[in-house]
Formats: structure tokens, C-alpha cells, sequence
């Protein structure tokens, strides 16, 4: 099955921008999501990328996919504090949307 | 307002008894599923339902169970059987077939049993 992973912390300055990292294994992967989790919440969506696309840009994010290398990536810009939260890389590949979920990077923006 | 909602947000079990977690949304999605959460894991799927009347088992469902009796319900039972019920749990629908339309998520409930 979908194997999803992500590496588990990213410390950034307030400002500087963040890049996020996530690989799957399964290339019949249709849809690539990115969730934010704040602590104690629920997942939010931010961004979402079809498996035909290369990039998409939203405001202040930046998804990049390497369907090659099944490398999906998030970049934000300007990060700010508000931006610290566990960030969800997940893969979709059925018509229905079941999802495989990476374990989440951690992001810490420091002043 | 639209929107999954879930409760209680925190919940506190004896070893040996069932519990029952609460998920209602109004966004009239078909799909529901049940995610549980530990620290350092991703999402693990324990049931989902497509429709009312029907569900299946995700990829760890030993020890709980769930109804779906109306489109905007989807109760999780935690069982005594479940050996590490401690857990943060998620909610989440999704309009059946349009994978596009993603997963709408509810703010949690965290299982303690002590």
C-alpha cells in the first residue's frame, strides 16, 4: 500500500522561509493534500495538488511535486509564529478519497 | 455555520469500560471516517462509511466499532477489547467520489483511560 513520510521537525526564524518535505511511494497517487494541525485541534486544509501539476501557488504557499521522484514539497513564505504547528503531507489515490497520512513535521518559527 | 463537530473534547475511561465518541456534521458529505492519532504518527484510519447503513474497517479496527444510522452521524465506540486506547481521535467527511472535495476535519476528542 501508500507509504507516506516526512521528517519530524523544522525549526525556522520569523521571517525566513520554510520548506517541508514529504515522499510516497505509491505513483498512482492522484491528488497530494497539505493539512496544518495546531495544538489540540483538528487538521485544516491548506493546499491540495493533482498529480498532473508541478507546482501551485496559493498567497504564501508554494507546493512543489516531482512525480519522478514522488517528492512533494511545501514552501512558506515570510513565515511568521503563527505558522508553528505540525504540518500533514497526505496521498490520495482512490475515487473516493481515502488517505494516507505522513507522521507530520513539526514546524518552530523563533523570533 | 457548516461543520464537523465532536465531543466531549476530552474524555476520561476506566480500564474495562466502553466509550462512545460523538461526530455530527452538516455539510450533507456521504463520507465519514475515523482517524486515531498518537504523538509522532501520522493519521491511522479505523473505519470509514461511504453511505448510510454501511462502513468498513480501516487499518486498525480491533477493539472499536461504528454506526452509521444517518448521514450526519458517525459514533465511535472504543471497546474494552482495545489494548491502548489513550489517543487523540479524529473525525472527518468527505463528499463520496469527488476526491477533490477532501476531508473536512473535526477539532478532536482525547481518550485517556487511566
Amino acid at each position: 500500500g501508500e507509504d507516506v513520510e516526512q521528517s519530524l521537525f523544522l525549526s525556522v526564524r520569523e521571517g525566513d522561509s520554510s520548506v517541508i518535505n514529504c515522499t510516497y511511494t505509491d505513483s498512482s497517487s492522484t491528488y497530494l493534500y497539505w493539512y496544518k494541525q495546531e495544538p489540540g485541534a483538528g487538521l485544516q486544509l491548506l493546499t491540495y495538488i493533482f498529480s498532473n501539476m508541478d507546482m501551485k501557488q496559493d498567497q504564501r504557499l508554494t507546493v512543489l511535486l516531482n512525480k519522478k521522484d514522488k517528492h512533494l514539497s511545501l514552501r512558506i513564505a515570510d513565515t511568521q509564529t503563527g505558522d508553528s504547528a505540525i504540518y500533514f503531507c497526505a496521498a490520495s489515490t482512490d475515487s473516493w478519497g481515502k488517505f494516507q497520512f505522513g507522521a507530520g513535521t513539526q514546524v518552530v518559527v523563533t523570533p | 455555520d457548516g461543520g464537523i463537530t465532536q465531543s466531549p473534547k476530552y474524555l476520561f475511561r476506566k480500564e474495562g469500560q466502553n466509550v462512545t465518541l460523538s461526530c455530527e456534521q452538516n455539510l450533507n458529505h456521504d463520507a465519514m471516517y475515523w482517524y486515531r492519532q498518537d504523538p509522532g504518527q501520522g493519521l491511522r484510519l479505523i473505519y470509514y462509511s461511504q453511505i448510510v447503513n454501511d462502513f468498513q474497517k480501516g487499518d486498525i479496527a480491533e477493539g472499536y466499532s461504528v454506526s452509521r444510522e444517518k448521514k450526519e452521524s458517525f459514533p465511535l465506540t472504543v471497546t474494552s477489547a482495545q489494548k491502548n486506547p489513550t489517543a487523540f481521535y479524529l473525525c472527518a467527511s468527505s463528499t463520496w467520489g469527488a476526491t477533490t472535495d477532501t476531508q473536512y476535519f473535526g477539532p478532536g476528542t482525547r481518550l485517556t483511560v487511566l
